[in-house]
């Protein structure tokens, strides 16, 4: 199956503070998807990104399909920023893999 | 955006009794949706895809008759874990993709505790 790898694990960020986390994946994809993991767990989507650039606010993404990853761009952290964000990516059959996730935490 | 709802988002049973979690798309319709299991700081875990009017197909080492699946409409499926065992603790997620995209929202999560 393919294989999702993000980096880094952990992120201590100072407020206001820009951060990039990474997304490597092992095969072709015709889905990825960024989520932000709030505490008490739902999954908020934050975008949905097989190709191409997006932005939304402070936030923004790239996907580089021919070399498998992806970019999660974090710009002007503010502590509602803290949690967890997964990557994940999907072939054939529509499923997931998730990343292990990038555990973020913004500090005031 | 899709919304996609659980109930409960959470429950307590006792050891050797069985749960019942649903999993409802409430603005669009859901040929599949998908069960995911999500440890304490780990990430997720596909459990079972859910495919309406027919059998759910489990992930490898994912016991069928343990985590029982019915997608008996266009916008429930619903996950009973049965015989539930301290082990079977855990956060429990489903998703469901709309028809027209690959694009999966994600319902709330069940956090289920086995005494």
């Amino acid at each position: 199956g393919i294989q999702v790898e993000q980096s880094p694990p952990d992120l201590i960020l100072q407020e206001g503070a820009n951060s990039t986390l990474r997304c490597n994946f092992s095969d072709s994809v015709n889905n990825l998807q960024w989520f932000h993991q709030n505490p008490w767990g739902q999954l908020i989507n934050l975008f949905y990104i097989p190709s191409g650039t997006k932005q939304n606010g402070r936030l923004s993404a790239t996907t580089v399909a021919t070399e498998r990853y992806s970019l999660l761009y974090i710009s002007s952290s503010q502590t509602t920023d803290s949690g967890v964000y997964f990557c994940a990516v999907g072939a054939a059959g529509n499923k997931l893999t998730f990343g292990g996730g990038t555990r973020v935490l913004v500090k005031p | 955006g899709a919304v996609v709802s659980q109930h409960p988002s959470w429950v307590i049973c006792k050891s050797g009794t069985s749960v019942k979690i649903e999993c409802r798309s409430l603005d669009f319709q859901a040929t599949t949706m998908f069960w995911y299991r999500q440890f304490p700081k780990q990430s997720l875990m596909l459990m079972a895809t859910s495919n309406e009017g027919s059998k759910a197909t489990y992930e490898q080492g994912v016991e069928k008759d343990k985590f029982l699946i019915n997608h008996a409409s266009l916008t429930l499926s619903t996950l009973t874990v049965t015989s539930a065992h301290p082990e079977d603790s855990s956060f429990y997620i489903c998703s469901a993709p709309r028809d027209f995209d690959y694009e999966q929202y994600f319902g709330p999560g069940t956090r289920l505790t086995v005494t």
